[in-house]
């Protein structure tokens, strides 16, 4: 079975930068599909962040311009998430997730919160 | 970006109620539309994609419809298991968007 699981830190200083991982198992992920990071905020608002496909090209929410970066490493069946000069407004919970025909297969998510 | 109008925003059902959710699109998304539920704690949780298409796994009581710019999800039976938000996403142009999301509860 395809499972997902986001780890990284739950606290953020302000001005530094957000790294989490997704730890992929039951799928390699260089053999198929897109594997996106979303966001939940508090209140429920949800945001689609962007993707890094099977092949390695990548697509981000224009809203988050320059600040994002979605990589991979193939070797651990991995893939990150970076989030440059974060502020309290990206305190959320971060999930990732496989989209085939729908997002089929999330990760359990990691709240991360923003702050001094 | 294309804009998601999701509505209500909260809704109380009773137990073997059918429950409507409704999506519109700010422009034509081309059936590209799928529903999720969250419950509480848990990840969001693929229901409907295409529309319509029902996935895998997913109890039949939930089913979807529209086209164009206008979308529904129907619960054809409330049971307590179905409490949770619902989202609807539109996956026809990046940034793919979601609606904001329903509140379901039991009455």
């Amino acid at each position: 079975e395809i499972q997902l699981q986001e780890s990284g830190p739950g606290l953020v200083k302000p001005s530094q930068s957000l790294s989490l991982t997704c730890s992929v198992t039951g799928y390699t992920i260089t053999s198929g599909y897109d594997w996106s990071w979303i966001r939940k905020f508090p209140g429920n608002k949800m945001e689609w962040m962007g993707y890094i496909s099977y092949s390695g090209s990548t697509n981000y929410n224009p809203s988050l311009k320059s600040r994002i970066s979605i990589t991979r490493d193939t070797s651990k069946n991995q893939f990150f998430l970076q989030l440059n000069s974060v502020t309290t407004e990206d305190t959320a919970t971060y999930y990732c997730a496989k989209k085939r025909r729908g997002f089929d297969y999330w990760g359990q998510g990691v709240m991360v919160t923003v702050s001094s | 970006d294309i804009q998601m109008t999701q509505s209500p925003a909260s809704l109380s059902a009773s137990l073997g109620e059918t429950v409507t959710i409704e999506c519109r699109a700010s422009e034509d998304i081309y059936s590209n539309l799928a529903w999720y539920q969250q419950k509480s704690g848990k990840s969001p949780q693929l229901l409907i994609y295409a529309a319509n298409r029902l996935q895998d796994g997913v109890p039949s009581r939930f089913s979807g419809s529209g086209s164009g710019t206008q979308y529904s999800l129907n619960i054809s039976g409330m049971q307590p298991e179905d409490e949770g938000v619902y989202y609807c996403l539109q996956g026809s142009k990046y940034p793919y968007t979601f609606g904001a999301g329903t509140k379901l509860e039991l009455k």
